[in-house]
């Protein structure tokens, strides 16, 4: 079946450094959908991407999804202690969203 | 709008025993998720309910059911615990009535299995 790979599973970095996390399926995806979780919180949707090469921001975050469409990264510049949590892509199987193991952001000031 | 509701937020069972969830969507969502998440296991899907109806289930065990009332509220059950279910049950709601779109997650309730 359909599975989402995201790597790396941790980072740890310098207030200011920047980061990237990275997603891949299996298969052809027909979106993909990102999402945050602060320590303790529950996840929270970032954004979804729909179109073949799409690239979308938010601030400090850049999100792009593949030509493929079936791999996408979420880039934070110059990250800030606010940006810590675990980062999660999601793509849709049918009727359920499928997620990828998510990689844990630390950010030490 | 009131977002999605989980009750309960932490309980504690023992092995063997039984446990309801309870979610409450958002208003006008009519599709509910739940997924378990444990640290070493990520992100797992459970079953997702619409208009009462499950479309889809997860790998688990038949231990685990659900199910979904006409106001689109949903809940989870667990039979026979095991020390491995202790976890954080998300409930999550959705728009969507096809293709799985964006979800809002409650805030979850947290098993303690002893």
């Amino acid at each position: 079946g359909q599975q989402v790979m995201q790597i790396p599973q941790y980072q740890h970095v310098q207030e200011g450094e920047d980061f990237t996390t990275y997603c891949n399926s299996s298969t052809t995806l027909s979106n993909i959908q990102w999402y945050k979780q602060r320590p303790g919180g529950h996840p929270v949707f970032l954004i979804q991407l729909v179109k073949s090469g799409e690239v979308k921001k938010q601030k400090r975050l850049t999100f792009q999804f593949g030509e493929a469409k079936k791999n996408s990264s979420l880039h934070i510049t110059a990250t800030q202690t606010t940006d810590v949590g675990t980062y999660f892509c999601a793509g849709p199987r049918g009727n359920k969203l499928v997620f990828g193991a998510g990689t844990i952001l630390r950010v030490k000031s | 709008k009131a977002g999605v509701t989980q009750t309960p937020r932490y309980l504690i069972k023992t092995r063997g025993q039984q446990v309801t969830l309870s979610c409450s969507p958002i208003s006008g969502h009519r599709s509910v998720s739940w997924y378990q998440q444990t640290p070493g296991q990520g992100l797992q899907f459970l079953f997702e309910y619409f208009s009462e109806t499950q479309r889809n289930k997860g790998n688990f065990p038949g231990r685990f059911s659900g199910r979904q009332f006409s106001n689109s509220r949903s809940e989870m059950n667990v039979s026979t615990l095991e020390l491995g279910d202790s976890a954080l049950y998300l409930c999550a709601s959705s728009l969507a009535d096809s293709e799985a779109g964006e979800l809002f997650f409650g805030e979850g309730s947290r098993l303690t299995v002893l």
